[in-house]
């Protein structure tokens, strides 16, 4: 049984660029969460989406946009890209009604230069 | 808001001694959850334990237990018999439980790098 899978694992991009980040969730999830992790940082929430809708949102502005796809797959798009946004990215699945269910994937490291 | 503080950001151990990871929350609500998960190298969080407020009960899995108190805010973990493998950076974090619980957003403390040596 795959768990989280992020796609891809690195990136490099220009700042004022646009990039997608993808998340495949574990079998049987239909939740995902994603998350922002700064060198030295705990993650930080970023939004959740739940039956294709984006069901909660941190603080986070609006250049930070997601999908959820009939699959429960998501991506998350960050558009006009900041130096400060090189961070990890993490994706966490999680199962119909929650519980112990957090599964995350090992993240898309971002890198704006 | 809620808010989780690690107040220890890196420890070193030598192999085989006991260390605890501090972690203290706040938060307005009733009801909420804690947890603890571990981060290796490879930047996956690994889950270690979920205690909701509800339950003060302290836990032991094999060399981890957690000690929660709820009268100090308190949710720390202690590795007993240290090993090398155990060298990762520990975050504690903090949900509120609504309808059910467990799919709401978690806040994260900053971490612990626990490093152990041979």
């Amino acid at each position: 049984d795959a768990g989280v899978t992020q796609s891809p694992t690195h990136l490099i991009k220009t700042r004022g660029q646009q990039v997608t980040l993808r998340c495949s969730p574990k079998s049987g999830h239909d939740t995902v969460s994603w998350y922002q992790q700064a060198l030295g940082q705990g993650p930080q929430f970023i939004f959740q989406y739940y039956e294709e809708e984006e069901r909660q949102r941190g603080n986070f502005p609006d250049r930070f946009s997601g999908h959820q796809f009939p699959n429960y797959s998501s991506e998350l798009n960050v558009n006009a890209l900041l130096l400060g946004d090189s961070a990890l990215y993490l994706c966490a699945s999680i199962p119909p009604g929650g519980g112990y269910g957090y599964t995350f994937g090992s993240g898309t490291r971002l890198t704006v230069v | 808001a809620q808010k989780v503080t690690q107040a220890q950001t890196e420890i070193s151990v030598v192999e085989k001694e006991d260390v605890t990871l501090d972690c203290v929350y706040e938060t307005r609500d009733t009801t909420y959850y804690l947890f603890w998960y571990k981060q290796p190298p490879s930047g996956e969080l690994v889950f270690l334990i979920r205690r909701n407020s509800f339950d003060e009960q302290n836990e032991i899995s094999g060399r981890y237990s957690w000690n929660f108190q709820k009268s100090t805010s308190s949710f720390n973990f202690t590795i007993t018999a240290s090993q090398v493998v155990d060298s990762a950076v520990y975050f504690c974090a903090l949900s509120e439980a609504l309808g059910g619980g467990g799919s709401e957003k978690l806040v994260f403390g900053k971490g612990t790098k626990l490093t152990v040596n041979p």
